[in-house]
C-alpha cells in the first residue's frame, strides 16, 4: 500500500509570491492534516480536512489556506510568502473509520525556502 | 501553543544502552502518540496509547500514560546507532477531529 505523497519535495520561492503544496493521502484514507515544522516553533497544525470539509484550523493568518478534492488529494496554499515561512510543510492522513482514535501516517514533506 | 513539553531535550547513550523519554500535557486527551524523525524528514508513527490504557509495548518500544499527571514516557531498549532521531510526543484532544498537538522533542544519539 503506496504512503502518504507530497508533491513537490523542495521548493524555492521570494517573498511576496505565493505557492501550493500538494498531498495524496493513502488509499481509502479520507483525512488529511497539514503541520508546518519550523526550529523556532516546532510542529503546529495548520488545518484537517475530512471528506472535502475543513473541520480544524490552527492559529495562522489566513494567507495559509487549504482545500481537499473528492478523491481526498488535498492542497494547501500559502500567498503572499514571508520568510517566516520557511518551514518543513507535512500531510498526514487516517484511515478511512473515521474513529477519533485513528493514527496518522505523515508524508515526506515539502522543504518550502523563501529568499 | 504546544500542549506536549518533553524532557530530555536532548539525550546521549552508547547503543545497547536504555533511554527514555518524557512527556507531559496540559488537558484531557483522547490519545498520546509517539512519533520518529529523521534529520527533518517526515514522521514515522511508533505507537498510540489511549487516555483508558496504562502502558502499550510494541518491539523494543515501552510506553506509559499517567492521566492523572498528564505524562507519559517512552523506553527505548537495547538502542542502537539507527534509533538515534528526535522523538516527538502528540496528544489528541477529546473532540471530533484528527489535530494532534506536538512537544518539543527530544534528540535522541545513540553512539555506536
Amino acid at each position: 500500500k503506496a504512503g502518504v505523497t507530497q508533491t513537490p519535495r523542495y521548493l524555492i520561492k521570494t517573498r511576496g509570491q505565493q505557492v501550493t503544496l500538494s498531498c495524496s493521502p493513502i488509499s481509502g484514507h479520507r483525512s488529511v492534516s497539514w503541520y508546518q515544522q519550523t526550529p523556532g516553533q516546532g510542529l503546529q497544525f495548520l488545518f484537517e480536512y475530512f471528506s472535502e470539509t475543513q473541520r480544524n484550523k490552527g492559529n495562522f493568518p489566513g494567507r495559509f489556506s487549504g482545500r481537499q478534492f473528492s478523491n481526498s488529494r488535498s492542497e494547501m496554499n500559502v500567498s503572499t510568502l514571508e520568510l517566516g515561512d520557511s518551514a518543513l510543510y507535512l500531510c498526514a492522513s487516517s484511515s478511512k473509520t473515521g474513529e477519533r482514535t485513528d493514527t496518522q501516517y505523515f508524508g515526506p514533506g515539502t522543504r518550502l525556502t523563501v529568499l | 501553543s504546544q500542549q506536549g513539553e518533553e524532557d530530555p531535550q536532548a539525550l546521549s547513550i552508547q547503543e545497547g544502552e536504555n533511554a527514555t523519554m518524557n512527556c507531559s500535557y496540559k488537558t484531557s486527551i483522547n490519545n498520546l502518540q509517539w512519533y520518529r524523525q529523521n534529520s527533518g524528514r517526515g514522521l514515522v508513527h511508533l505507537i498510540l496509547i489511549r487516555s483508558n490504557e496504562r502502558e502499550k509495548h510494541s518491539g523494543r518500544l515501552r510506553v506509559t500514560l499517567d492521566t492523572s499527571k498528564k505524562s507519559s514516557s517512552l523506553l527505548i531498549t537495547a538502542s542502537r546507532a539507527a534509533d538515534t532521531a528526535s522523538y516527538f510526543c502528540a496528544v489528541k484532544m477529546m473532540d471530533s477531529s484528527y489535530k494532534l498537538i506536538f512537544g518539543s522533542g527530544t534528540r535522541l544519539l545513540v553512539r555506536p
